[in-house]
């Protein structure tokens, strides 16, 4: 167990539709990361948020929107879904924003867009 | 194009035996991690490893990063079942920050008994 905590674990819903996944990190720890899974990209990085304010942004789309609350915890929020946008979400977080820093990530969320 | 290339994609050996999963690059990358992960799961850091021509091991895993810092290497001695996974390497680039790393598509490694 990572102690990072990620809900809902699967998600099925339809194109056009708006999800949000939740993502608690360890204990302590101030940073969060949000990557994509799929069979043909592999991981992805999509955005970070250190101590709730962005710190850097990977290949995010515009239709996707991250933010991380004062209590630490994250919300990935994916807005007209479209059938390529299923894919595993992870979410992972490090006490700090230091060079080498271990990652920590959850068990994912399963999205799939029918 | 994918900047971390990994090979093989799928390795299905028999338990004893030894294997190399490599990972290449033409980038230089100021850090490189091996991650594992099993199904239903996030993956896990086995190493880091952030000088050019560093060696290390873990148990019956050895880790090298290049001395050009653009590839790295996984040798695993006497495999076991418990082996069985995604094995992935991720590079950190120059210049960005600490989670945005790069990762390879993994080798998918099956240890028969």
């Amino acid at each position: 167990d990572s102690g990072v905590t990620q809900t809902p674990k699967h998600l099925i819903t339809a194109t056009g539709q708006r999800v949000t996944l939740r993502c608690s990190p360890r204990s302590g720890d101030l940073s969060v990361y949000w990557y994509q899974q799929s069979l043909d990209q592999g991981l992805q990085f999509l955005i970070q948020y250190y101590n709730g304010e962005e710190r850097a942004k990977g290949n995010i789309l515009e239709r996707f929107s991250a933010q991380q609350f004062p209590d630490l915890h994250s919300e990935l929020n994916l807005s007209s879904l479209e059938l390529g946008d299923s894919a595993l979400y992870f979410c992972a977080s490090s006490n700090r924003d230091r060079l080498n820093e271990k990652l920590f990530f959850g068990s994912g969320t399963q999205l799939s867009v029918l | 194009t994918q900047l971390l290339e990994q090979s093989p994609q799928f390795l299905s050996i028999q338990e004893g035996e030894n294997l190399t999963v490599y990972c290449n690059s033409s980038s230089v990358f100021s850090s490189l991690q091996w991650y594992r992960q099993e199904p239903g799961e996030g993956p896990v850091l086995l190493v880091t490893v952030v000088t050019g021509g560093e060696v290390k091991k873990l148990k019956r895993l050895t880790f090298q990063f290049g001395d050009a810092r653009k590839d790295s290497s996984l040798h695993i001695t006497a495999a076991q079942p418990g082996d069985t996974g995604l094995y992935l390497c991720a590079g950190a680039l120059y210049g960005g920050s600490q989670g945005n790393l790069i990762f390879g598509k993994g080798t998918k490694l099956s240890v028969k008994p």
